[in-house]
């Protein structure tokens, strides 16, 4: 099972708009609405910041959202802040075997 | 609020086993709904599922590492332990203990990390 295909970076003003798309297969994301973005600070761990294509979890800014169309989903970060800047992962259900694949990960810089 | 703790050796010699443990508060090992799965991060690269280990004992592991892993659980001590054998410099990861709800199948809850080197 390959990785889901990220940009490797996605840059933007304060106060734009940035979209992360998330590539994969009719296997992966194709076939179930489960996938979810996490937010990686450098020395952290992952913070889940959307789950089953577009749910936020409590506490995580209305700023996030997503969608899927086919095989690829994507993650919209709007009102870009200095806090957004971080690298964003994209992960997939991919059945019972391969559970789950994770995207290559797109580092987001705000200018 | 579930917190997760990992906790091993930081550096394992190549062709030796990486046992690391992950302790689990504010939560049980032992309740349904949930996968404790292990996760890594090689250094300055993307994540990796290693496999996950439910409840009841049953186990999933990532095929492409399936030969070489081991998770299993200790309810008294309400941990979840991971094994990999044969390991190599390719093995140098971050390994992160997570939780993951099993309806909506999204790794909620992740440990903070431990750097595990192979190295002689």
């Amino acid at each position: 099972q390959s990785a889901l295909t990220q940009p490797a970076s996605v840059s933007g003003s304060p106060g734009q708009s940035i979209t992360i798309s998330c590539t994969g297969t009719s296997s992966d994301v194709g076939s179930y609405n489960l996938v979810s973005w996490y937010q990686q600070h450098p020395g952290k761990a992952p913070k889940l910041m959307l789950f089953e294509v577009n749910k936020r979890p409590s506490g995580v800014s209305n700023r996030f959202s997503g969608s899927k169309s086919g095989n690829t989903a994507s993650l919209t970060i709007s009102g870009l802040q200095a806090e957004d800047e971080a690298d964003y992962y994209c992960c997939s259900y991919a059945g019972s075997s391969t559970r789950y694949v994770f995207g290559t990960g797109t580092k987001v810089t705000v200018l | 609020q579930v917190q997760l703790q990992e906790s091993g050796p930081g550096l394992v010699k190549p062709s030796e086993t990486l046992s690391l443990t992950c302790t689990v508060s504010g939560g049980s090992v032992s309740s349904g709904s949930y996968y404790w799965s292990w996760i890594r991060q090689p250094p300055g690269k993307g994540l990796e599922w290693i496999g996950y280990i439910y409840y009841s004992g049953s186990t999933n592991y990532n095929p492409s590492l399936k030969s070489r892993v081991t998770i299993s659980v200790d309810t008294s001590k309400n941990q979840f332990s991971l094994k990999l054998s044969s390991v190599t410099a390719a093995d140098t990861a971050v390994y992160y203990c997570a939780r993951a709800e099993d309806t909506s199948e999204t790794i909620d809850y992740w440990g903070q990390g431990t750097l595990v080197t192979v190295s002689s």
